[in-house]
């Protein structure tokens, strides 16, 4: 069955340091991979998504993130993160079929002091 | 263009009660998506519609769980009679008709705010 991994559960950090969120999955053909955030008080949307092509995305404020194949992984990063950053970031697959359903991760609490 | 929209938003009812949820998709997306997330756990599919069929069910969790998409619009998603465990959040997602637009729009489900519901 498929799965996805999320490696931290809470991140704190501070001001300007880089983030990176970890995320592996368990799926043997071709998949798509998003990172969803949830700010509080709002709904999930995209950050980034990956399809084909170039496995380093960049998504909507200054997200990036890398898909290697070889490790199952599509790792989230940024290099300075700020206080409005603060929210619940999730990882999430789905088959390389259209309409399929998005399987996640637990989600991993980034918590920003400024 | 008006996003996912769920109603209500939170809903609190006793064991053995009914509850139905609502979900608006995004318009003229065929594709619409039930979530749900339990707490402390990640968020997991129930099922999908496309237009008013049901594409995939398999993560309804019993027959206790009822959806419906009359006419391929909102969707309702009924919980009879409702048990403790089947507190948490309702998620719905839609996405645009896979023969539709660019091919990168197939794959990404628009979100609504959820339905909070707790069973007392």
């Amino acid at each position: 069955a498929q799965s996805v991994s999320q490696h931290n559960h809470h991140v704190i950090l501070s001001e300007a340091a880089s983030l990176e969120l970890g995320c592996n999955y368990s799926y043997g053909g071709t998949v798509n991979l998003f990172w969803y955030v949830q700010y509080p008080g709002q709904h999930l949307q995209l950050l980034l998504k990956y399809f084909s092509g170039d496995p380093l995305v960049k998504g909507i404020k200054g997200f990036e993130a890398e898909f290697i194949k070889s490790k199952f992984s599509f790792n989230l990063r940024k290099p300075s993160v700020q206080w409005s950053d603060t929210a619940e970031y999730f990882c999430a697959v789905n088959a390389g079929q259209a309409g399929t359903a998005l399987i996640f991760g637990k989600g991993t609490t980034l918590s920003v002091s400024s | 263009e008006a996003g996912v929209t769920q109603f209500p938003s939170h809903s609190v009812i006793e064991k053995g009660q009914t509850v139905t949820l609502r979900c608006d998709p995004i318009s003229g997306h065929d594709n619409l998506y039930w979530y749900r997330r339990v707490m402390g756990k990640e968020i997991k599919f129930l099922l999908h519609f496309v237009k008013e069929s049901k594409q995939d069910e398999s993560g309804m969790p019993n027959n206790r769980f009822l959806a419906e998409r009359t006419g391929g619009t909102y969707s309702t998603l009924k919980v009879q009679p409702a048990e403790l465990e089947d507190s948490g959040v309702y998620f719905c997602a839609s996405s645009q008709d896979p023969f539709e637009g660019p091919p990168h729009f197939t794959y990404e489900q628009y979100f609504g705010p959820g339905t909070r519901l707790t069973v007392t």
